[in-house]
């Protein structure tokens, strides 16, 4: 079945350093990927998606890249800041035609970013 | 701003004394979803609405049951809840089925006494 694998956290950096999070995913079609930030206390904030191979999802300064070959969809910033301390989530989303989608989620990566 | 509305923010209720969340949207989606998220885990989906059409996730607990009367909201009712359903509920929706994104409300935290 669908399956999303998220980098282990905790994740903690200075600001201004560069971050990755890895995420792999198994899926049987074509799914959607998805980056979701929660800060502490809120819901999940969609921070960015890809729908198709080799699209690159970009905001706030994070990127991500649909990698069909490597079935990843790793996160990047270039420079951290202290306001970026949260958790991520990968996500994919599979087809499930008429009743809506099935979001199968990672477990989270927690990233605290140190002055 | 368009969105999805949860309420109460907070909800403290006693063992077995039924309980029912609030969810509502401005977005005019046809999915509502709700999901159940503990500490430190990912959210776990319970059950979602396309329209009128409700599907529950197979090992979602028969103590959790949904209404949607309209379009624009969603209730989630524990029947009898435990000490093990504290947790934050989570309600999202998304415009159609698919691959289609979803749009989270900012949760309820549900804690049991």
């Amino acid at each position: 079945g669908d399956s999303v694998t998220q980098m282990e956290g905790p994740v903690t950096l200075s600001e201004e350093a560069f971050l990755t999070i890895n995420c792999t995913y198994t899926a049987t079609g074509y799914p959607s990927l998805f980056w979701y930030v929660q800060y502490p206390g809120e819901g999940l904030q969609l921070l960015l998606k890809a729908t198709k191979a080799d699209d690159k999802g970009s905001n706030k300064g994070f990127e991500a890249t649909y990698r069909k070959e490597t079935t990843s969809f790793h996160l990047e910033k270039g420079s951290v800041q202290v306001s970026d301390s949260a958790v991520y989530f990968c996500a994919l989303s599979d087809r499930r035609g008429y009743t809506g989608n099935q979001f199968y989620f990672g477990t989270g990566t927690s990233l605290t970013v140190i002055p | 701003d368009a969105m999805v509305i949860q309420n109460p923010r907070y909800q403290v209720t006693q063992f077995g004394k039924p309980v029912t969340l609030s969810c509502s949207q401005t977005l005019n989606h046809n999915v509502m979803y709700w999901y159940q998220q503990k500490s430190s885990q990912a959210p776990k989906l319970l059950f979602h609405y396309y329209d009128k059409d409700f599907n529950n996730e197979a090992d979602t607990p028969d103590n959790f049951q949904s209404r949607r009367p309209n379009t624009s909201f969603c209730f989630l009712d524990i029947r009898s809840p435990g000490l093990g359903d504290a947790a934050m509920y989570l309600c999202a929706t998304s415009r159609s089925g698919g691959t289609d994104t979803q749009y989270f409300g900012p949760g309820t935290r549900l804690t049991v006494l």
